[in-house]
């Protein structure tokens, strides 16, 4: 098992651009989640799914959209990338049910310029 | 979900075994305690999680209080390896991370 694959691992954009990570996972885990690591703080939810065409908002969702289309994939997008969304994302998933563990990605590291 | 309380920082010598305290006194009856550890940069690593007993598994244990608001990770013989910051979550839902225990590892 690959267990939760992020692609990129790095990238920088020009402000404006837009672009989307990409995040799989092998496990046929119903839940899945974006989160975002700013220098010296924790990680905050963006948004997160439930299932295949289920999505919702996390902590801090503006700028970014979600789809989900599969049950493997949760591809998060930038619509216009801003200076202040350069940041670590994490990806991670996990089964529902109470008391479960989430399986973390490795990250993609973004630099907006 | 309930707020937490960790110290910002512990050191332990390696060998020996770390513990690490979390307060979550506004604990409910539905909110589990989780603890993951992030190494440098990596993603966040489950390590453990419990209701109301204690619990074990093979990188640590866990032990909660039996009022339920405070726990302790226990990783019985810390290495070099162990060094991380460890985010102790309570939540009946959502992850919520706070800004954890940055353990430290000395020889």
């Amino acid at each position: 098992n690959a267990g939760v694959t992020q692609t990129p691992k790095f990238q920088v954009l020009k402000t404006g651009q837009s672009m989307t990570l990409q995040c799989a996972q092998d496990m046929n885990h119903e839940y899945m989640s974006w989160y975002r690591q700013d220098p010296g703080m924790g990680l905050r939810l963006i948004h997160y799914s439930v299932g295949a065409g289920i999505t919702d908002q996390g902590e801090v969702p503006n700028g970014y959209n979600v789809s989900r289309s599969t049950t493997e994939d949760f591809p998060l997008r930038l619509l216009s990338a801003a200076p202040s969304q350069t940041s670590v994302y994490f990806c991670a998933s996990t089964t529902l049910g109470w008391g479960n563990g989430y399986t973390f990605g490795s990250g993609t590291r973004l630099t907006v310029v | 979900d309930a707020k937490t309380t960790q110290p910002t920082s512990m050191d332990c010598a390696e060998g020996r075994a770390a513990n690490l305290p979390c307060n979550h006194s506004t604990i409910s009856g539905n909110e589990y305690v989780y603890w993951y550890r992030q190494i440098h940069s990596q993603g966040p690593q489950y390590i453990i999680h419990g209701l109301k007993n204690n619990e074990t598994n093979e990188m640590a244990s866990l032990i909660i209080t039996e009022d339920r608001k405070s726990s302790t990770l226990i990783l019985p013989h810390a290495t070099l390896r162990d060094t991380a910051v460890y985010y102790c979550i309570v939540t009946a839902s959502k992850l919520t991370f706070g800004t954890g225990t940055r353990l430290q590892v000395t020889l």
